[in-house]
């Protein structure tokens, strides 16, 4: 069936790295933009970036612009978020999800959880 | 960056009522709109996209409507399996901007 499943993620010190991973199955992952999200414990949700299918494009948010590069492997049908110089406002659970251009996120990770504290 | 405003930020119903909630956006997004639901420890769910289109599986019970600025997700007669929280997005072009959020409650 059609799934994102991801990887990566715990507690990490301020200032240190961290590589987010989620696996794609079921559907044509090179095909589809794709993105990741936040949500913050007992906040809403965040957009934080995007990447073309080919991985030619990418976008982030403005709060992780500089320090965070979203990546992908079409022949690994997988999707990284590299996160760099870690804040503890960037302490939050971390969803990918399937958004080709112009169309809703219909496919979500399970999410997995980031804490950044020392 | 085109922000997203939803109201109400929460409410209470009882079951079998109808329930509103809006979400406006601070310049014209056509219908590039959609709408999430999303239960405690869960990934958000896609229940509506292009503003009104009902995704696969979701029930009837739910609908939206609008277009340009002024958005609204209605559930017709509330489930108390509808208890959860409900967010908007915009998906015209990034930042893919979320609503703050609407939590349902049962009263």
């Amino acid at each position: 069936q059609v799934q994102l499943v991801q990887s990566g993620g715990g507690v990490v010190q301020p200032g240190k790295s961290l590589r987010l991973s989620c696996a794609a199955s079921g559907f044509t992952f090179s095909s589809s933009g794709m993105h990741w999200v936040r949500q913050p414990p007992g906040k809403g949700l965040e957009w934080v970036a995007v990447i073309s299918f080919d991985g030619s494009n990418t976008y982030h948010a403005d709060s992780v612009m500089g320090r965070f590069t979203i990546s992908r492997d079409n022949s690994k049908s997988t999707l990284y978020l590299q996160m760099n110089s870690l804040r503890p406002e960037d302490t939050a659970v971390y969803f990918c999800a399937r958004g080709p251009v112009r169309w809703a996120f219909d496919v979500w990770g399970q999410g997995t959880m980031v804490s950044v504290s020392s | 960056d085109i922000q997203m405003t939803q109201s109400p930020s929460s409410l209470s119903a009882s079951v079998g009522d109808r329930v509103t909630i809006t979400c406006r956006a601070s310049q014209g997004i056509s219908n590039y709109l959609a709408w999430y639901q999303q239960k405690p420890g869960k990934a958000p769910k896609l229940l509506i996209y292009e503003a009104s289109t009902l995704q696969s599986g979701v029930p009837s019970r739910f609908s939206g409507s609008g277009s340009g600025t002024d958005f609204t997700l209605t559930i017709s007669s509330l489930q108390p399996e509808d208890v959860a929280t409900y967010y908007c997005q915009r998906y015209n072009n990034s930042p893919r901007t979320f609503g703050q959020g609407t939590t349902v409650e049962i009263k």
